[in-house]
C-alpha cells in the first residue's frame, strides 16, 4: 500500500516555465490537499479538493492551478514559475469523518532560478 | 496568519529525558491534532485530541489540551534518537471547513 506517492521529488526550473506536480493517493480518500513549506515556517494551504471535480483555494493560491479530474490524483501546476515559489511542495489526503487526519507525501523540492 | 504556534522553537535535550513542546491556537477547535516531521520527509500525524478531551496518552506521547487557554502541550517521555525531528500542531476549524491550519514547528534534537 502505497499511500501518497508525489512525483517529482525534486525538480529546478527557470523564471517563467510551466510545470505540474502530481499527487496520487490509493486510499481512495474523498480529500486532497496542496501545501508548501519554507525554511522555519509551517506548512501552508495553497488549494485543496473535497472531491473529484472540485476544488477550492487555500491560504496561498496565487501563481498557482489545479485538477482533480480522478478521485485519487490532484495535479498542481505553475503556469509561469516564480523565485518566490521556490519551496517544498506536500501533497497530502484524508477521509471525511475522520477528524481530517491527513497523510502526506514525501514532498517535492523545487527550485526556481 | 497562521493558526498555531509552538514553542519552544527549538528543543534539545539527553537521550533518555522528557521533552515538552507546548501550541497555543487563537480561534475555537473542534480538534487538535500532533505531527512529525523527520528531516527531508513528509508529516506524520502522531496524535489527535477532541476538543471535549483534557488528556490523551499514545504509548510513550501525552498530549493535554486546555480550551480556555487555547493551548495543547505534547509530551515525549523516556526519548530516543529516533525521536529527533519537528513536531507540529495542526488545528481544524469550526466553520465546516476541512482544512488543519499548522504550526511553525518545534525543531527537537535528541543528544546521545
Amino acid at each position: 500500500n502505497a499511500g501518497v506517492t508525489q512525483t517529482p521529488k525534486f525538480r529546478v526550473l527557470k523564471t517563467g516555465q510551466s510545470m505540474t506536480l502530481l499527487c496520487a493517493q490509493d486510499m481512495n480518500h474523498e480529500y486532497m490537499y496542496w501545501y508548501r513549506q519554507d525554511p522555519g515556517m509551517g506548512l501552508r494551504l495553497i488549494h485543496y479538493s473535497v472531491g473529484e471535480g472540485t476544488t477550492a483555494k487555500g491560504e496561498v493560491p496565487d501563481g498557482y492551478n489545479v485538477s482533480r479530474l480522478k478521485k485519487q490524483n490532484f495535479l498542481l501546476g505553475l503556469e509561469s514559475a516564480a523565485p518566490s515559489q521556490t519551496s517544498v511542495y506536500f501533497c497530502a489526503s484524508s477521509a471525511p469523518g475522520t477528524g481530517d487526519i491527513q497523510y502526506f507525501g514525501a514532498g517535492t523540492r523545487l527550485s526556481v532560478l | 496568519s497562521q493558526q498555531g504556534e509552538e514553542d519552544p522553537q527549538a528543543l534539545s535535550i539527553q537521550e533518555g529525558e522528557n521533552a515538552t513542546m507546548n501550541c497555543s491556537y487563537k480561534t475555537s477547535i473542534n480538534n487538535l491534532q500532533w505531527y512529525r516531521q523527520n528531516s527531508g520527509r513528509g508529516l506524520v500525524h502522531l496524535i489527535l485530541i477532541r476538543s471535549n478531551e483534557r488528556e490523551k496518552h499514545s504509548g510513550r506521547l501525552r498530549v493535554t489540551l486546555d480550551t480556555s487557554k487555547k493551548s495543547s502541550s505534547l509530551l515525549i517521555t523516556a526519548s530516543r534518537a529516533a525521536d529527533t525531528a519537528s513536531y507540529f500542531c495542526a488545528t481544524i476549524w469550526n466553520q465546516g471547513a476541512q482544512k488543519l491550519v499548522f504550526g511553525q514547528g518545534t525543531r527537537l534534537t535528541i543528544n546521545p
